[in-house]
């Protein structure tokens, strides 16, 4: 069964701070993995998706890195604002051909002002 | 265009009580999910349905959980003879394509159930 674990479970930094978040898991046989992003009281929404044959995927201040082998992947926020407070899940598509998630505990990031 | 949406977006129930929750995915969307999100278990898929079908519903946590989608639209999850494990935040997610496979989930914004 695929284990997802993220590190920190919650980390507080001051704006402008470069951080990096991470998750790691136990089946390398994934599809694919996305991170997520949560505000209190909302959904998820989808930040960035890694295909398995990709390193990495880039999106403004996100970068996003995978390494299969080593079953790890990284979230970098660059220059982080205060309205990048929230939490940030993994998420892992596996052997199934209909997309169903396996997902970390998350992190909750704080940056404050 | 509208996202997913869910309601109720808060249900507070009694021990025992039936309850129902409605997810209405993005139109034109054929896959949906529904998860739920609780304290310590973090998100657990409950189960997926393409069209009307259900292939996995490998995801429901007792027989007191069902699940339906009719019109290839609208879906409704509902739990029979609550238990106050049963509180958490229930997610639907949809997608477009009949082979979801590496699609990006839109998920709805959740609703909070809390079983007395």
């Amino acid at each position: 069964k695929q284990e997802v674990t993220q590190i920190p479970a919650a980390l507080s930094v001051p704006e402008g701070e470069n951080l990096v978040l991470n998750c790691s898991f136990t089946d390398s046989a994934i599809y694919n993995l996305q991170w997520f992003r949560q505000d209190p009281g909302k959904g998820l929404t989808s930040l960035l998706l890694i295909q398995s044959s990709q390193r990495e995927q880039t999106s403004g201040r996100l970068n996003a890195s995978l390494d299969k082998s080593s079953g790890r992947s990284t979230l970098y926020i660059a220059a982080s604002q205060p309205g990048d407070s929230a939490t940030y899940l993994c998420a892992l598509e596996g052997g199934t051909s209909y997309g169903k998630l396996t997902f970390g505990q998350g992190t909750i990031l704080t940056v404050h002002p | 265009g509208a996202g997913v949406s869910q309601s109720p977006s808060n249900k507070v129930t009694e021990k025992g009580k039936d309850v129902e929750l409605r997810c209405d995915p993005i139109s034109g969307h054929t896959a949906l999910y529904w998860y739920r999100q609780s304290l310590g278990q973090g998100l657990e898929f409950l189960i997926y349905f393409q069209g009307n079908s259900a292939p996995d519903k490998s995801g429901l946590p007792s027989d007191r959980f069902s699940a339906e989608r009719t019109g290839g639209s609208v879906s409704t999850l509902t739990i029979q003879r609550t238990q106050q494990e049963d509180s958490a935040v229930y997610l639907c997610a949809s997608t477009p394509g009949a082979a979801p496979r590496g699609e990006t989930q839109y998920f709805g914004p959740g609703t909070r159930l809390l079983v007395l």
